[in-house]
């Protein structure tokens, strides 16, 4: 059964600083990758889409990469702003399910 | 972008009443809508997969019998948790998925809350 793991499970940093949240798998056999935003109270936002062919996308200040051998993925965020804090959750697709499964987050503040 | 609507946003309801939710894919067809739950600071985990026009796959532990699914049209599917307990009390979130394309769009999700 896949099993999704998010590390670390909280972040804060002051503004301004580049970071990276990561995101690790157990069953490499995966169809694509995805990252979430969550704000509180919220439904998810979708971030970044990475197909299983694909080692990273970029959106703006976003960077997602994907290592599928390795089962990892990271999702680095560029000169952070207030705006941000918010709860990052990543999720695989497998194969031909159509379902996704989560990993538990990382809840991420950035102080102004 | 494809938006995925939840009504109602929050409900406060008595033990031992039934709670219809409802998700509406607004400008696009969804053949299959997802139905997830999220306690608080944790994941969402998913508790049943909706196709429209047959009955719904549930995952293993959910009860079907209390967690009704409909997915009556392309663009709704219903989620009704029956005689409520306290224990029900939980985020309840829904996805859709158009035939063609990977990604899933998320609805802005329920609370719920049993007294």
């Amino acid at each position: 059964k896949q099993e999704v793991t998010q590390i670390p499970a909280a972040l804060s940093v002051p503004e301004g600083e580049n970071l990276v949240l990561n995101c690790s798998f157990t069953d490499s056999a995966i169809y694509n990758l995805q990252w979430f935003r969550q704000d509180p109270g919220k439904g998810l936002t979708s971030l970044l889409l990475i197909q299983s062919s694909q080692r990273e996308q970029t959106s703006g200040r976003l960077n997602a990469s994907l290592d599928k051998s390795s089962g990892r993925s990271t999702l680095y965020i560029a000169a952070s702003q207030p705006g941000d804090s918010a709860t990052y959750l990543c999720a695989v697709r497998e194969g031909s399910a159509r379902q996704l499964t989560f990993g538990s987050g990382t809840q991420l503040t950035v102080l102004p | 972008g494809a938006v995925v609507s939840q009504h109602p946003s929050w409900v406060i309801c008595k033990s031992g009443t039934s709670v219809k939710i409802e998700c509406r894919s607004l400008d696009f067809q969804a053949t299959t809508m997802f139905w997830y739950r999220q306690f608080p600071k944790q994941s969402l985990m998913l508790m049943a997969t909706s196709n429209e026009g047959s009955k719904a796959t549930y995952e293993q532990g959910v009860e079907k019998d209390k967690f009704l699914i409909n997915h009556a049209s392309l663009t709704l599917s219903t989620l009704t948790v029956t005689s409520a307990h306290p224990e029900d009390s939980s985020f309840y979130i829904c996805s859709a998925r158009a035939p063609s394309g990977d990604t899933q769009y998320f609805g802005p999700g329920t609370r719920l809350t049993v007294l």
